[in-house]
């Protein structure tokens, strides 16, 4: 147990829909980070958050948009769902934006039709 | 551009070492990474290596770098069947802004270990 937890664990969504995903950092990590994990590929880091701003983003479109709260607790956004959006979305806590350990969540499985 | 090759695949006998490969294309990887998840799990982290270091072992894994080479290595020492998972290399890079570090995965090397 990492104690980031993910909600929920599986979503099924309609192309087009938007659909949110949330997490809560371990105790006392500033640092979140989500990635997109397609089948039978490895994580895609997809933006970090520290202390409630946008840190660091990598090659997805604007409709993947983030937030954090002042808990350090983290929501993924995705507008417009498209088909190879289905995946597991993982997100990290760590410490802090350098820190060399991040710890990982359950992911959440979603599933695009 | 980053990029992290990995093998798909290892099957080893239980009690052997298992040696996974990686290779990577960023000089200025400011660290690397081993990560396993099992299956329907999130990543669990290992190890990970300095981009100064040539080795570092914690106990039945040894990390190996070759930095010239672009080239990391975990040796996992006495393998057993609860070993068997997905593991995955992965670089981390410091952003062109210096505020963020981004890292890069591989696409994971499926660890089988059999009796």
């Amino acid at each position: 147990e990492t104690g980031v937890t993910q909600s929920p664990t599986h979503l099924i969504k309609t192309r087009g829909q938007q659909v949110t995903l949330r997490c809560s950092s371990q105790s006392g990590h500033n640092t979140v980070s989500w990635y997109q994990q397609a089948l039978g590929q490895g994580p895609q880091f997809i933006f970090q958050y520290y202390r409630e701003e946008e840190n660091g983003r990598g090659n997805f479109p604007p409709r993947f948009s983030g937030l954090q709260f002042p808990n350090y607790s983290s929501e993924l956004n995705v507008n417009a769902l498209e088909l190879d959006d289905s995946a597991l979305y993982l997100c990290a806590s760590s410490l802090g934006v350098g820190d060399t350990e991040a710890f990982f969540g359950q992911g959440t499985r979603l599933t695009v039709v | 551009g980053e990029d992290v090759e990995q093998s798909l695949f290892l099957s080893v006998r239980e009690g052997d070492s298992s040696v996974i490969n990686c290779t990577y294309t960023d000089s200025s990887s400011t660290y690397l990474y081993w990560y396993k998840q099992e299956p329907g799990a999130g990543l669990q982290l290992l190890t990970y290596i300095f981009s100064n270091m040539d080795m570092k072992q914690d106990q039945r894994l040894t990390v190996l770098l070759n930095k010239k080479d672009k080239h990391l290595s975990l040796r996992i020492a006495d393998t057993q069947t609860g070993d068997s998972a997905i593991y995955f290399c992965a670089e981390i890079t410091q952003s062109r802004t210096g505020g963020s570090y981004i890292p890069t995965f591989g696409r994971g090397t499926s660890l089988i270990v059999h009796p």
